[in-house]
């Protein structure tokens, strides 16, 4: 079945560095990826897309990879700041339909001042 | 603000109630939908509405009966629930169109506690 796998494990980093987080999936061949930011008690915030046909995406202090060999999204945060922590969603197109999204459980991401 | 409003926010019922959930997009969308986020869990997909039609129900138990009226607005109905039904659920809205990616605008959710 399709699964997508993110470090249920809290990221714990200091203002100022770089925040990775991970996004990991099987059973897939996704035609695109999304991130989406998450603060507690609301709803998901669509951050950025990236297809499988572009290797990184970039908007602002936020960063995203597709690797379709290693089936991997990498989404960092640079220059972090402590309004940075929330937790960071990845989601897949289903096969079922291009609307029909598959999300990870999320990352939650700390920085700390 | 998303342009996507979700009443109440909070809700506590027995498990003999029956409840609504409503939620309203002011963007103009032509698809909305239904998931359920329970602690450490991914979110679930309940139900997808394309212009007004059912297009996708994920095995949802029967006591949850979702409703469209127009492409603006969405209602979960909630009848005879069990404990484990406690949850956010929260609705989201997208410009749908075959073939293009899907940007999806969520509401702020629901909160509810089945006792």
């Amino acid at each position: 079945s399709q699964k997508i796998e993110q470090n249920s494990e809290a990221l714990n980093i200091q203002e100022g560095k770089t925040a990775t987080l991970t996004c990991n999936y099987t059973n897939y061949s996704p035609a695109y990826l999304q991130w989406y930011r998450q603060d507690p008690g609301r709803g998901p915030v669509f951050l950025l897309l990236i297809r499988e046909n572009e290797k990184e995406k970039r908007k602002e202090r936020l960063k995203v990879t597709f690797d379709t060999t290693l089936k991997q999204s990498l989404f960092h945060i640079t220059a972090s700041q402590p309004a940075d922590s929330a937790t960071y969603l990845c989601a897949l197109v289903s096969s079922g339909g291009y609307n029909k999204l598959i999300f990870g459980a999320g990352t939650r991401l700390a920085v700390h001042p | 603000e998303t342009g996507v409003t979700q009443t109440p926010r909070h809700l506590v019922m027995g498990m003999t109630n029956k409840k609504s959930l409503k939620c309203e997009q002011h963007l103009g969308h032509n698809a909305m939908y239904w998931y359920k986020q329970s602690a450490k869990k991914p979110l679930e997909l309940m139900f997808v509405y394309n212009f007004k039609e059912q297009t996708e129900n994920n095995s949802v138990p029967s006591r949850f009966s979702p409703e469209c009226p127009n492409s603006s607005h969405l209602f979960l109905h909630l009848h005879t629930l069990q404990p484990e039904d406690s949850a956010l659920y929260l609705c989201a809205s997208s410009q749908y169109k075959a073939g293009v990616p899907d940007t999806q605008y969520f509401g702020p959710g629901t909160r509810l506690t089945v006792l």
